[in-house]
């Protein structure tokens, strides 16, 4: 069955600290992996995919298909960082996308 | 550009009622998503449309209807509401270059 699993419902690190969000998956094709998050009072946009292999806003996920993971890191956490982050999975060519539960970043002072 | 637009914010029905939810789209885009958002369990696809004229299932259709007459809008209805329904739905768009463009979101209300 095709799945993303986001395990921790809340995530709470101090300000300078590193993050790392995890997410697993199950797919039996070539999977496109992405990194949604939600500001506080903002629509869901799109932070990276791994296809791009970028970092925005000083964050890295680095696709590990031995361990079907989609990590999502950052060597010092800011205030701003603060959010919603869900992990999704898109299938095929019509680009549906299954989403994990999400993670709450809550970056403390 | 507005992006994505979604009609109404806020809604409260009784059991039994109808309604439409309206997406709009000025992207031109071809692709376009309905999804809940539940606590707990992230976001799920009810209904989705590859071009106008065409719709599809999701994950969670029981109960919604859509319909995609003109490219730029896309319609989720309610025939009859149940307080399950009750949850905070997103509209998206896309093209074929994988990311979706989201709406602000409607919150329902079903007592």
């Amino acid at each position: 069955a095709q799945r993303v699993t986001q395990p921790e419902k809340l995530l709470s690190v101090f300000k300078g600290a590193p993050v790392e969000l995890k997410c697993n998956y199950s797919y039996s094709g070539s999977p496109e992996l992405f990194w949604y998050v939600q500001y506080s009072r903002q629509r869901l946009q799109l932070l990276l995919r791994h296809i791009s292999r970028e970092s925005i806003k000083g964050f890295t996920a680095d696709l590990n298909k031995g361990e079907t993971s989609f990590h999502l890191k950052k060597p010092f956490a800011q205030e701003e960082d603060s959010a919603m982050y869900y992990c999704a999975l898109s299938r095929g060519a019509t680009n549906k996308l299954i989403f994990g539960t999400g993670t709450l970043l809550a970056v403390q002072p | 550009n507005a992006g994505v637009t979604q009609t109404p914010k806020f809604r409260v029905l009784k059991t039994g009622q109808s309604m439409t939810l309206l997406c709009a789209q000025d992207m031109n885009h071809e692709y376009m998503y309905w999804y809940r958002q539940d606590p707990g369990m992230g976001l799920r696809l009810i209904h989705y449309s590859v071009g106008e004229g065409t719709t599809a299932k999701g994950e969670v259709p029981d109960g919604y209807n859509v319909s995609r007459l003109k490219k730029q809008n896309f319609l989720l209805g309610l025939e009859s509401a149940a307080p399950s329904q009750t949850s905070v739905y997103f509209c998206a768009s896309s093209t074929s270059s994988y990311e979706q463009y989201f709406g602000p979101g409607t919150r329902l209300t079903v007592t």
